[in-house]
């Protein structure tokens, strides 16, 4: 059972360019969320899924788009990077967002922008 | 909004020692608490998850406690291992946020 799996690891880009990272679970769960890692700012919602074909917006979401066409995808991409979105990126998911519902990260992307 | 603040920041402690990490949490209208173990250059391991009803749950030596009415929970790790070392998050599900809202965590190093 690979539970959340992240793809790059690692990737370097230069200003301006654009990117995909994508996010696949094998749980069959409907929810799915971005977040980012930075130091002294703790773990911050970028956007998130409620569902096959739902995106919705987090606490920092400027910069950055997503896509759900699959419910065991979530995509994060970035049009334009600046050198502000040099982060660590984690995906999770979780099979509802209350209750009983424990959530599982992947092992993050560390993107750097130069 | 909801925030979440984890005392202390960073502890080292000697290896066989009992300890005590702290998550206060300013909404108490959560769903769920969850806490996570996070080594280097890592990602999350959820390590408990408690639940808005319970008041505290165990995995091993660890056992977390939650108290909404006065917005704490906290992880007590049993006798403590070098093994233990790594940053503990705590994170809130509900409190009038979407996903989760994370402390800063607590850098923690157990020293053989």
């Amino acid at each position: 059972n690979a539970g959340v799996t992240q793809t790059p690891k690692f990737r370097v880009l230069k200003t301006g360019q654009s990117m995909t990272l994508l996010c696949a679970q094998d749980m069959n769960h409907e929810y799915m969320y971005w977040y980012r890692q930075d130091p002294g700012m703790g773990l911050r919602l970028i956007h998130y899924s409620v569902g096959e074909g739902t995106t919705a917006k987090g606490e920092v979401p400027d910069g950055y788009n997503v896509s759900r066409l699959k419910k065991q995808n979530f995509l994060l991409g970035l049009e334009s990077a600046a050198p502000s979105q040099t982060s660590v990126y984690f995906c999770a998911s979780s099979y509802g967002d209350r209750g009983g519902t424990e959530a599982f990260f992947g092992q993050g992307t560390r993107l750097t922008v130069v | 909004k909801q925030e979440v603040t984890q005392i202390p920041a960073a502890l080292s402690v000697p290896e066989g020692e009992n300890l005590v990490l702290n998550c206060s949490f300013t909404d108490s209208a959560i769903y769920n608490l969850q806490w996570f173990r996070q080594d280097p250059g890592k990602g999350l391991t959820s390590l408990l998850l408690i639940q808005s009803s319970q008041r505290e749950q165990t995995n091993g030596r660890l056992n977390a406690s939650l108290d909404k009415s006065s917005g704490r929970s906290t992880l007590y790790i049993a006798a403590s291992q070098p093994g233990d070392s790594a940053t503990y998050l705590c994170a809130l599900g509900g409190g009038g946020a979407d996903g989760l809202t994370f402390g800063k965590g607590t850098h923690l190093i157990i020293q053989p």
